[in-house]
């Protein structure tokens, strides 16, 4: 049973537009957000997170959006640069004394930009 | 960026043979955590810790066992390999483990069980 999903397994997108990247998720106890971003044979990288009880975050080019209601997040990146290019897992926790910040992730989508 | 190595980097080994991999840690942060991650299914969690000699399941614990006995190290053991279990394994340190704390990644481990 998949709590947290990415539908889109990749995204391809022109230097300088925006990217959107989204994120679904079952679990109605997910109280916290994180978006990663993953290049090959490295390590998760933490880019930006979003609490529940708000509905957007911004961080420089990077914007997470959240739909409580919808169960929904997304992140967009404007403008796109070719650095950009990687994996990005959407990533959720959930509230509760004993769940010590487990991390439930989605399957990543790939992103690549095009210069 | 966090204070985080894994050892080895990669390793290839036979089914049935015994495997650990090491996390060690440079931030004394009290919460450990190991995740594998597969293609189609992100990363998973596979065991914890919330401090020494502290730990628990996650999710896909089956096949392999931890041990914490010093706050900088987390190993990662399994007691015999088969190839279900080539992967790619990170490990994750944070401060308080709460649900609103964030994860810092280390640089991974790939496994390949022949």
């Amino acid at each position: 049973d998949q709590q947290v999903k990415q539908n889109s397994p990749s995204l391809s997108v022109q230097e300088g537009r925006i990217s959107i990247l989204n994120c679904d998720y079952t679990n109605s106890m997910f109280d916290y957000f994180l978006w990663y971003k993953k290049y090959p044979a490295e390590g998760p990288t933490f880019l930006i997170s979003i609490s529940s009880i708000k509905d957007k975050n911004e961080d420089g080019r990077f914007t997470v959006f959240l739909n409580k209601s919808a169960k929904h997040l997304s992140l967009h990146i404007v403008p796109s640069q070719p650095g950009d290019s990687a994996v990005y897992f959407c990533a959720a926790s959930a509230r509760g004394g004993t769940s010590y910040g487990k991390l439930t992730f989605g399957q990543g989508t790939i992103l690549t930009v095009h210069p | 960026d966090a204070g985080i190595t894994q050892s080895p980097r990669h390793k290839v080994t036979e089914t049935g043979t015994p495997v650990t991999l090491r996390c060690h840690q440079t931030e004394n942060h009290r919460y450990m955590y190991w995740y594998r991650q597969d293609p189609g299914h992100g990363l998973r969690l596979i065991h914890y810790s919330y401090g020494v000699k502290d730990t628990d399941k996650g999710e896909v614990s089956d096949g392999y066992s931890v041990s914490r006995s010093k706050t900088e190290d987390f190993l990662l053991t399994l007691e015999s390999a088969t190839s279900s279990q080539t992967s790619v394994y990170f490990c994750a340190i944070s401060a308080r483990g709460g649900s609103t704390d964030t994860q810092y990644f280390g640089p991974g481990t790939r496994l390949t069980v022949l």
